[in-house]
């Protein structure tokens, strides 16, 4: 069975500051790994995905990195900004059977940025 | 592009009640699916539609909850009767299709706050 871990739970960082979001994962046979944003009382917004065939993905100040092998990414925002707090989950898609993927998520990490 | 839509936003009900969640999702997705996020977890998926066919529901407690997709567009959630420990967001997400060799993204909705009081 999957399981995917995020540490840290929460973290708090002053303005300006480069942070690294750390992900783990028991099975490394994943078809893709994709992190989202999630904000208080809204849903998902999907920041960026890895395939498994892929090392890194960068959007903006957002970079995301996969050791498949090893069974661990990173999220790395720089120049960290208030309108980046929220929480940030992970999520490896396999395939749960025939033709069928399946997402399963960390449980998180709250991110505070304070001005 | 409108998203996908979920109503109500917010319910508050008394354990052994009966409640329905209903979800519209984005325009020609043909894959739906309901996730519960308690507190302080990640999402767990409940149950996954491939148009108005269940692909996966091994992790929806199928004593109390219920879901339906019988047009293979929107969906509704029913848990009859809730417990306390229902209380949750149900998020509802869509994708264009998981068939083949592609897995899409999946679109989320802004969830339904349960509170089972």
């Amino acid at each position: 069975k999957q399981e995917v871990t995020q540490i840290p739970a929460a973290l708090s960082v002053p303005e300006g500051e480069n942070l690294v979001l750390n992900c783990s994962f028991t099975d490394s046979a994943i078809y893709n790994l994709q992190w989202f944003r999630q904000d208080p009382g809204k849903g998902l917004t999907s920041l960026l995905l890895i395939q498994s065939s892929q090392r890194e993905q960068t959007s903006g100040r957002l970079n995301a990195s996969l050791d498949k092998s090893s069974g661990r990414s990173t999220l790395y925002i720089a120049a960290s900004q208030p309108g980046d707090s929220a929480t940030y989950l992970c999520a490896v898609r396999a395939r749960s059977g025939g033709s069928n993927y399946k997402l399963t998520f960390g449980k998180g990490t709250l991110l505070t940025v304070n001005p | 592009e409108a998203g996908v839509a979920q109503s109500p936003r917010y319910k508050i009900i008394e354990k052994r009640q009966s409640v329905a969640f209903w979800c519209n999702p984005i325009s020609g997705h043909a894959t739906l699916y309901w996730y519960q996020q308690i507190l302080g977890q990640g999402p767990k998926l409940l149950i996954q539609f491939q148009n108005n066919g269940v692909v996966d529901d091994s992790q929806l407690p199928k004593d109390r909850f219920s879901a339906e997709r019988l047009k293979g567009v929107d969906s509704t959630l029913k848990i009859q009767p809730a417990k306390l420990e229902d209380s949750a967001v149900y998020l509802c997400a869509s994708s264009l299709s998981t068939s083949g060799s592609i897995a899409k993204t999946q679109y989320f909705g802004p969830g339904t706050r349960l509170l089972v009081l």
